[in-house]
């Protein structure tokens, strides 16, 4: 069970939008910053969104990320096969004093 | 381009203690924490701990009592020790770097910024 909670999975067509949703307490995302990370089959994770909703220089503008309490979101747009990966949120928690995971979501281009 | 890259056994008894190093290159280890995350087959992300370049470390609460981290600033690495592994320690182990944003109002967050490609380790008699 993780402290961060995401849809196990979630499903769209290439060229559509789709949301993936974290939701978390008063300790961790309604008090710091959300974290997004692609993780691609087979490898390691890659930082997707810091801050809430900064993107890392070389991610591609059609990923987004949003916040508003003690939720979370990120947002795909102009689907592609490519974006085919799983998808961790992850804030510090303050009551646990360490970093705490979403149990990840992972997208089906259809 | 900063680089971290995993070694260590990839087979470990029950009972007996995990140990990886993470070693750094492109980069120095000073000045960031570094921590150490696991992904068990075909599951989650879960942080282990993290220590930061002049030795002080914060461990994941579930796992304290069987973890150290240490660092070697003189060979650019840190380590994992985890002791009294079982069948659920097995898992990739991935060393990840954190740095932080600053906003314009003070506020600051960290992120892990550079990831490891991870290493696969099995506790198997």
């Amino acid at each position: 069970q993780s402290v961060l909670t995401q849809p196990p999975s979630v499903s769209e067509a290439p060229r559509q939008r789709v949301t993936i949703s974290c939701s978390g307490s008063n300790s961790n995302i309604g008090n710091n910053a959300v974290n997004w990370y692609q993780q691609l089959p087979g490898k390691a994770p890659k930082l997707l969104i810091y801050y809430d909703d900064l993107l890392p220089s070389g991610v591609s503008d059609r990923f987004s990320g949003s916040k508003s309490g003690t939720s979370a979101s990120l947002a795909i747009s102009g689907l592609q096969s490519e974006d085919e990966a799983d998808y961790y949120c992850a804030a510090w928690d303050d009551s646990l004093n360490g970093w705490v995971f979403g149990g990840g979501t992972k997208l089906t281009v259809l | 381009q900063v680089q971290l890259q995993e070694s260590g056994p990839g087979l470990v008894k029950p009972s007996e203690t995990l140990s990886l190093t993470c070693t750094v290159s492109g980069g120095s280890i000073s000045s960031y924490y570094w921590s150490w995350i696991r992904q068990p087959p075909g599951k989650g992300l879960e942080w282990i701990g993290y220590i930061y370049y002049s030795g002080s470390t914060n461990y994941n609460p579930s796992l304290k009592s069987r973890v150290t981290i240490s660092v070697d600033t003189s060979k650019n690495q840190f380590s994992l020790k985890l002791s009294s592994v079982t069948a659920a320690d097995t898992a990739v182990y991935y060393c990840a770097r954190s740095t932080y944003y600053y906003d314009s109002s003070g506020y600051y967050g960290y992120y892990f910024d550079y990831w490891g490609q991870g290493t696969l380790v099995t506790v198997s008699s």
